[in-house]
């Protein structure tokens, strides 16, 4: 049973430029949060996908936008990369209702701006 | 002034020794208490879940929650090397989506 996938694995970017992230779910699960994790730092909240819907956002400029389709999976857009937005980007999948515990993350997008 | 506040170490110990680590917090409203696992260039991996106060005990590792304190800890009896990674503590408040507020992590290395 694959876990949570994210692709791609690595991704060097220029300021200015526009990045798509990917995610497949967990199988079974319906619902899909990302994460940036800058380096030394715990993963902080950039928003949550449920019903092809943003249901909840972080603390997040509006370049930082995503999409949900049908199957569930997910993506993450930046537009106009600046160097501070270099950092993990992680998915994490869950079953709407299992609650708190139910994440799964995958491995993560490492994502550099030069 | 960071709602979760957490010593990033690095924390440097001999196998076999016991590692307390832990996190303060200042939201009230924090209700779910949990420890993730995170290896270098992986994703986090759920280690320990607790709902509101209490202790919880899963083979060497044993996760406590004073909420009259705002701390939570996690404790790893006879650690060993393969223990070694960074710890994030992890809470989330009722009824608001389960959003995971983090800590900045705390690595640890476990030496032979």
């Amino acid at each position: 049973d694959a876990g949570v996938t994210q692709s791609p694995t690595h991704l060097i970017k220029t300021r200015g430029q526009q990045v798509t992230l990917r995610c497949s779910p967990k199988s079974g699960h319906d619902t899909v949060s990302w994460y940036q994790q800058a380096l030394g730092q715990g993963p902080q909240f950039i928003f949550q996908y449920y019903e092809e819907e943003e249901r909840q956002r972080g603390n997040f400029p509006d370049r930082f936008s995503g999409h949900q389709f049908p199957n569930y999976s997910s993506e993450l857009n930046v537009n106009a990369l600046l160097l501070g937005d270099s950092a993990l980007y992680l998915c994490a999948s869950s079953l709407s209702g299992q609650g708190a515990r139910g994440y799964t993350f995958g491995s993560g997008t490492r994502l550099t701006v030069v | 002034q960071k709602e979760v506040e957490q010593d990033p170490g690095p924390l440097s110990v001999p196998e076999g020794a016991i590692v307390s680590l832990n996190c303060t917090y200042s939201n009230s409203a924090f209700q779910y208490f949990m420890w993730y696992r995170q290896y270098s260039r992986k994703g986090p991996e759920l280690l320990m879940y607790t709902y509101s106060s209490g202790n919880k005990e899963d083979g060497r590792f044993t996760a406590q929650v004073d909420k009259s304190s705002k701390y939570i800890s996690l404790f790893i009896r006879d650690s060993q090397p393969s223990d070694s990674a960074t710890y994030l503590c992890a809470m989330s408040a009722t009824g608001g989506y389960n959003k995971l507020i983090f800590g900045a992590g705390t690595r640890l290395a476990v030496h032979p």
